[in-house]
């Protein structure tokens, strides 16, 4: 099992520029999400998956849009980079709904917006 | 709402020496609790679980974690601390909650580790 992966690993963009991170689990997860790392403040929900074709906002969702089509894949996209959008981007998935699920996470995504 | 607090932003501690991470939750329920470790550069892996039953709980790398509901905390220790063990650690409420039942992390601390 590869777990769950994230590409790329880092990424610099420019002001207004679109992208997307890519994740995927080969565990059959019902749950993805994906999470934004800022200093201090822990992680912060962006967006999250019950299964596929369907998708729901987090905490966090302005700036970004993500899509479900298939069980294994659940990408994250960036409409129109800005600053505020450096960070580290890390998806999980876990098993189904219930809290008591362990999460398992990606080796993150290290985004810098210029 | 439910929250985690972590105290401790940096923590130094020497080699071989004690270590005990703090957080504080806030739930209305019983809830569920994670240590989450993050190497650099690394995802994060989980160290240890709370659901139910025996309130000190067992971890990988030798941690261990207890739940005490009176003070809403779910310590995290470990006797000797090696200097492999330098990370950040996270604790993390789950439950009924909304988005779909995510998990709440705390802000993180960040253990160094002297030699």
């Amino acid at each position: 099992n590869a777990g769950v992966t994230q590409t790329p690993k880092f990424q610099v963009l420019k002001t207004g520029q679109s992208m997307t991170l890519q994740c995927a689990q080969d565990m059959n997860h019902e749950y993805m999400s994906w999470y934004r790392q800022d200093p201090g403040m822990g992680l912060r929900l962006i967006h999250y998956s019950v299964g596929a074709g369907i998708t729901d906002q987090g905490e966090v969702p302005n700036g970004y849009n993500v899509s479900r089509s298939t069980t294994e894949d659940f990408p994250l996209r960036l409409l129109s980079a800005a600053p505020s959008q450096t960070s580290v981007y890390f998806c999980a998935s876990r098993p189904g709904l219930a809290g008591y699920n362990e999460q398992f996470f990606g080796p993150g995504t290290r985004l810098t917006v210029l | 709402a439910q929250s985690v607090t972590q105290p401790d932003i940096h923590i130094t501690v020497s080699e071989g020496a004690s270590l005990e991470l703090r957080c504080n939750y806030s739930y209305g329920a019983t809830p569920y609790l994670f240590w989450y470790v993050q190497s650099p550069g690394q995802g994060l892996q989980l160290l240890l679980k709370y659901f139910s039953g025996d309130t000190l709980v067992q971890g990988i790398k030798g941690f261990e974690a207890e739940f005490k509901r009176s003070q809403s905390s779910f310590n995290l220790r470990k006797p000797s601390v090696h200097w492999s063990d330098a990370a950040e650690y996270f604790c993390a409420v789950g439950g009924y909650m909304e988005y779909g039942n995510k998990l709440v992390f705390g802000a993180g601390t960040i253990l160094r580790v002297k030699s």
